[in-house]
């Protein structure tokens, strides 16, 4: 079935540091990707996604490259802020039936 | 637009009773889903609607758990009798079939006692 493994957290860095949250997927024919953004007590919002190899996701200063041959997705920030503080969701999506997400990644910001 | 709209924000209930939690869909979405949070387990995908017909509910846990979508907008998870290990974040999401992108509501934290 499908899956979605993301890197293990808690990650912690500096403000302004350079950010990178792996993301690899298994799934047959050609997914959908996303990444999802959940701020303490709130619920999941889009960050940004990408729909076909190759294409590039970008939002908010995040960014993300749909990589079919390394069937991976990782999400990267040139320059990270205190409130960017949340934990990070990749997900996949096959015919629009629904979301498989990875286990998040908790990232901490630190002034 | 709203977003999606979840209601109760915080429910604290007994072990054996009833609970309803209820969901605003975003106003055109034809999909919805319903999600619970424990941080054992992530985030499962307990039903999926599509176009107010139930599509794949192999994720509920077990007879406990009902879902219905009474209309095109609205629709409430029901756990009767609710247990200690019901726990969790619920959350409901909402999305148009093309192009695919779910919303999600601010979700429901339940607690059983």
């Amino acid at each position: 079935g499908d899956s979605v493994t993301q890197m293990e957290g808690p990650v912690t860095l500096s403000e302004e540091a350079f950010l990178t949250i792996n993301c690899t997927y298994t799934a047959t024919g050609y997914p959908s990707l996303f990444w999802y953004v959940q701020y303490p007590g709130e619920g999941l919002q889009l960050l940004l996604k990408a729909t076909k190899a190759d294409d590039k996701g970008s939002n908010k200063g995040f960014e993300a490259t749909y990589r079919k041959e390394t069937t991976s997705f990782h999400l990267e920030k040139g320059s990270v802020q205190v409130s960017d503080s949340a934990v990070y969701f990749c997900a996949l999506s096959r015919s629009a039936r629904q979301l498989t997400f990875g286990s998040g990644t908790q990232l901490t910001v630190l002034p | 637009d709203a977003g999606v709209i979840q209601s109760p924000r915080h429910e604290v209930t007994e072990m054996g009773q009833e609970v309803t939690l209820r969901c605003k869909l975003i106003s055109g979405h034809n999909s919805l889903f319903w999600y619970r949070q424990t941080m054992m387990r992530g985030l499962e995908l307990l039903i999926y609607f599509n176009n107010n017909v139930p599509i794949d509910d192999s994720g509920m846990p077990e007879d406990r758990f009902s879902a219905k979508m009474p209309n095109a907008s609205f629709s409430t998870l029901k756990i009767q009798p609710s247990e200690p290990r019901d726990s969790a974040v619920y959350f409901c999401a909402s999305s148009l079939t093309q192009p695919f992108e779910a919303f999600f509501g601010q979700g429901t934290r339940l607690t059983v006692v």
